[in-house]
């Protein structure tokens, strides 16, 4: 069972309002990623980070943040949130290997009135 | 342009039934991977396949990666409504690790 945590679980606010998406593992991986999910459909990579104070954007344009400023905690901020934003954010973490598996924590539902 | 194309999108079928779901690409991979997410949940693996025309069994559920390492299938062997959820194929792809397919959503009626 993997050890990765998201919290919170659901989140429903305003436009305009800043959030911060947290994200722990307690594997000790050096990987870690930020996936959008809208309902049912494929995962979009938003960010990922390779270990401390390492992180890059992925393949869909966000208009949020990371920060890695420790192996454990990967947090994911939106300065202003739209309407646009509201989704599903998966957070992922991997060992470095010939095969990486990907542990994924439950996700976050966001919804931004 | 989708790396991984899974087909079909979405399936729909009674309980009992066998199945079988296609992830394909034009690129060799070194190996794929298959997650099971669902409703409500983060993805889950289930199996990672190697080695071309490899077969692998989880009980009522048998991956087969291709020959040429471009394309993989899942079948489900009587399937149960516990079966329902989005599958995902994925394959390593330079620097960062994974890429996903796009899914084939399945639900087993009762």
């Amino acid at each position: 069972e993997a050890d990765i945590y998201q919290t919170p679980r659901y989140l429903v606010i305003g436009t305009g309002k800043k959030i911060t998406l947290e994200c722990s593992q307690t594997m000790g991986h050096d990987k870690m990623y930020w996936y959008q999910q809208d309902p049912g459909m494929e995962l979009h990579l938003i960010h990922y980070s390779y270990g401390v104070n390492s992180t890059e954007k992925g393949d869909l344009s966000s208009e949020s943040t990371v920060s890695r400023i420790r192996t454990e905690h990967f947090p994911l901020t939106l300065e202003s949130a739209r309407p646009s934003h509201t989704s599903q954010y998966l957070c992922a973490s991997s060992e470095s290997g010939a095969q990486e598996t990907q542990y994924f924590g439950p996700g976050t539902r966001l919804l931004v009135l | 342009t989708q790396l991984l194309e899974q087909s079909p999108q979405f399936l729909s079928i009674q309980e009992g039934e066998n199945l079988t779901v296609y992830c394909n690409s034009s690129s060799v991979f070194s190996s794929l991977q298959w997650y099971r997410q669902e409703p409500g949940e983060g993805p889950v693996l289930l199996v990672t396949v190697v080695t071309g025309g490899e077969v692998k069994k989880l009980k009522r559920l048998t991956f087969q990666f291709g020959d040429a390492r471009k394309d993989s299938s899942l079948h489900i062997t009587a399937a149960q409504p516990g079966d329902t959820g989005l599958y995902l194929c994925a394959g390593p792809t330079g620097r960062r690790a994974l890429t996903f397919g796009s899914g084939t959503r399945l639900q087993v009626q009762p």
